[in-house]
């Protein structure tokens, strides 16, 4: 089955700085991959997802680049803000219509005043 | 929408009773996912139904686990007997698969369940 894995686990940056969260998947199959965000102790609600057909998306300050080749994909967050404090989540399926998809162990991002 | 709504948001039991959790999807969506989230292995699928029917159990850790959907407005996982080691935030998801293609999906609140 697919195996996602996501580095860092956490991750400190000085508010307005940018973050790069990183990962890598290894079914080649996979075509749709979002991102969930997590506040502490709140639900993981999705933030932006890219699908195999596309290599950038972006909304906003927040944009997902897709590697097929290298099997990796990356969530950049730009001029970052104390509310961006919480866990992401990457994800990928190979499935149509994502009924299984593999999650990422998270990266615990703090924004720092 | 008051989207995916799960009760009890907080469950503290001992070791050997039965729990239940309970789930009501977003009206209209056809998939129903329940999840686990520890520390330790993150977010794991248990189990996913379509239009009430499940499809994929292979999450479900052991036989103590089950999971029905007697209509499409209406889920529980239940655990029984219960252990210490099934303490986590149990959360359930829906999505509307019926448009094709990747629709989000909608996490609820979950539930924390401690088993001591």
């Amino acid at each position: 089955g697919e195996n996602v894995e996501q580095h860092p686990s956490t991750l400190s940056v000085q508010e307005g700085d940018s973050a790069v969260i990183k990962c890598t998947y290894s079914d080649s199959a996979s075509n749709y991959f979002p991102w969930y965000k997590q506040e502490l102790g709140k639900r993981p609600q999705l933030i932006i997802d890219i699908r195999s057909n596309v290599g950038e998306k972006k909304d906003q300050r927040i944009a997902v680049t897709l590697n097929k080749t290298a099997k990796h994909f990356s969530l950049h967050i730009t001029e970052t803000q104390p509310e961006d404090s919480a866990v992401y989540f990457c994800a990928a399926t190979p499935h149509f219509g994502n009924e299984k998809l593999t999650f990422g162990t998270g990266t615990r991002l703090t924004i720092i005043p | 929408d008051a989207g995916v709504i799960q009760s009890p948001r907080h469950e503290v039991t001992e070791m050997g009773q039965e729990v239940t959790l309970r789930c009501k999807p977003i009206s209209g969506h056809d998939y129903l996912f329940w999840y686990r989230q520890t520390m330790m292995r993150g977010l794991e699928l248990l189990i996913y139904f379509n239009n009430n029917v499940p499809i994929d159990d292979s999450g479900m850790p052991e036989d103590r686990f089950s999971a029905k959907m007697p209509n499409a407005s209406f889920s529980t996982l239940k655990i029984q007997p219960s252990e210490p080691r099934d303490s986590a935030v149990y959360f359930c998801a829906s999505r509307d698969g019926t448009g094709g293609g990747n629709s989000p999906l909608h996490f609820g609140n979950g539930t924390r369940l401690t088993v001591t």
